[in-house]
């Protein structure tokens, strides 16, 4: 089926930890974004990209790195995790010049 | 920076109509959207309106704007207890799109 796949879609990592959730797209759409989820705060932009081999910070980008090495994947590294990345983490997409995102079913990420 | 303000709850009798209101600050945001998000999933895009229209009805659903007050609503028509979710209004202004909050929609049968 067509759509965003995130994986894994939980996980429980202990501080200090590391680890990267992939976020694949199979619609060749042209950009890609990570949001976070936190209770009463809505989504706020960690990373995105608007093509192949680019990448840009958004919102709250610290600790978190990204790579877009192939148009349809996306990844997000957490290098050395801690308490307050504990969050559901979304991966949306969308084509070039059109509207209306596409997400993923989210990551539920904990971090004791 | 940008900022997209909602209520965060919102509770209403099935049949009735539900009102979720949204305002933003960024005057050069292209589109508006509508989002719902039902418990343990992913957003899914509801409706949307172009800035430069002032109303957009789909089906039940009819989204107002109201550009000079920076002001965004989404109606619902005979709500359903179906429609219990979480709205999400959000902005777009280049690359980029700035999500509200949140408003949780109850709905008592």
């Amino acid at each position: 089926n067509a759509g965003v796949t995130q994986t894994p879609k939980f996980r429980v990592l202990k501080t200090g930890q590391s680890m990267t959730l992939l976020c694949a797209q199979d619609m060749n759409h042209e950009y890609m974004y990570w949001y976070r989820q936190d209770p009463g705060m809505g989504l706020r932009l960690i990373h995105y990209s608007v093509g192949e081999g680019t990448t840009a910070k958004g919102e709250v980008p610290d600790g978190y790195n990204v790579s877009r090495l192939k148009k349809q994947n996306f990844l997000l590294g957490l290098e050395s995790a801690a308490p307050s990345q504990t969050s559901v983490y979304f991966c949306a997409s969308i084509p070039a010049g059109t509207y209306g995102y596409t997400f993923g079913s989210g990551t539920r990420l904990t971090v004791v | 920076g940008e900022d997209v303000e909602q209520s965060l709850f919102l509770s209403v009798r099935e049949g009735d109509s539900s009102v979720i209101n949204c305002t933003y600050t960024d005057s050069s945001s292209t589109y508006l959207y509508w989002y719902k998000q039902e418990p343990g999933a992913g957003l899914q895009l509801l409706t949307y309106i172009f800035s430069n229209m002032d109303m957009k009805q789909d089906q039940r659903l009819t989204v107002l704007l109201n550009k000079k007050d920076k002001h965004l609503s989404l109606r619902i028509a005979d709500t359903q207890t179906g429609d219990s979710a979480i709205y999400f209004c959000a902005v777009t202004g280049g690359f980029k799109t700035i999500f509200g909050a949140g408003t949780r929609l109850f709905v008592k049968a």
